[in-house]
């Protein structure tokens, strides 16, 4: 079964704008991560978070985590054509290394 | 570049046949890992290794086996290829849940 859920599944912005995108997960874990996968290509790791973490800055990437609330969300500011792809998050259960878990992803178009 | 290298890109078996996906990495990491990618489904691992001479079974692992051939290389086998193994293959490594996976760009299988 899948730890994570993203949403929204899909989301069509323009260029310029800000792209948020939300994770929620089951049980308690020891770290999230968001990933980006490009269309046909494998994932890339973006950044990550642990649990005792509440916000966490990379470039134009901003990531939240709410562990009362199981939930994550990742927000893309002054998005770019090049943004457009999917976004997965990923969760470690507590002291479930090995056995990360990944989210159905959101599907993000940028139109230029 | 460094990274994670998977043989072959694509593939088309017919039921029944058998085939092992080639998975190598160079960055000297311990862990590696096979999962499916599945539309609307996200990404499920199949079998992970720890570290060399181990593996363990994720979340699919049946009709699938590995092995961990030294620290570079993680291969998955199909024995009797199905149609509900139709799918796109990712192989990953970590050295350590902290700094994320490093993903290979895929294989592309189709059963018929």
């Amino acid at each position: 079964s899948q730890q994570g859920e993203e949403d929204p599944q899909a989301l069509s912005i323009q260029e310029g704008e800000n792209a948020t995108m939300n994770c929620s997960y089951k049980t308690s874990i020891n770290n999230l991560q968001w990933y980006r996968q490009n269309s046909g290509r494998g994932l890339v790791h973006l950044i990550l978070i642990r649990s005792n973490e509440r916000e966490k800055h990379s470039g134009r990437l901003r990531v939240t985590l709410d562990t009362s609330k199981k939930s994550s969300s990742l927000l893309i500011t002054a998005s770019r054509a090049a943004d457009t792809a999917s976004y997965f998050c990923a969760t470690e259960p507590s002291g479930g290394y090995q056995k990360v878990t990944f989210g159905t992803g959101t599907k993000l178009q940028v139109i230029p | 570049n460094a990274g994670v290298t998977q043989t072959p890109k694509f593939q088309v078996l017919k039921t029944g046949q058998s085939m092992t996906l080639q998975c190598a990495q160079d960055m000297n990491h311990n862990s590696m890992y096979w999962y499916r990618q599945d539309p609307g489904m996200g990404l499920r691992l199949i079998y992970y290794s720890a570290s060399e001479g181990t593996t363990d079974k994720g979340e699919v692992p049946n009709g699938y086996n590995v092995s961990r051939l030294n620290k570079r290389e993680f291969s998955l086998r199909l024995e009797s290829a199905a149609p509900s193994q139709t799918s796109v293959y990712f192989c990953a490594s970590s050295d350590g849940w902290l700094r994320g996976y490093t993903f290979g760009s895929g294989t592309r299988l189709t059963v018929v």
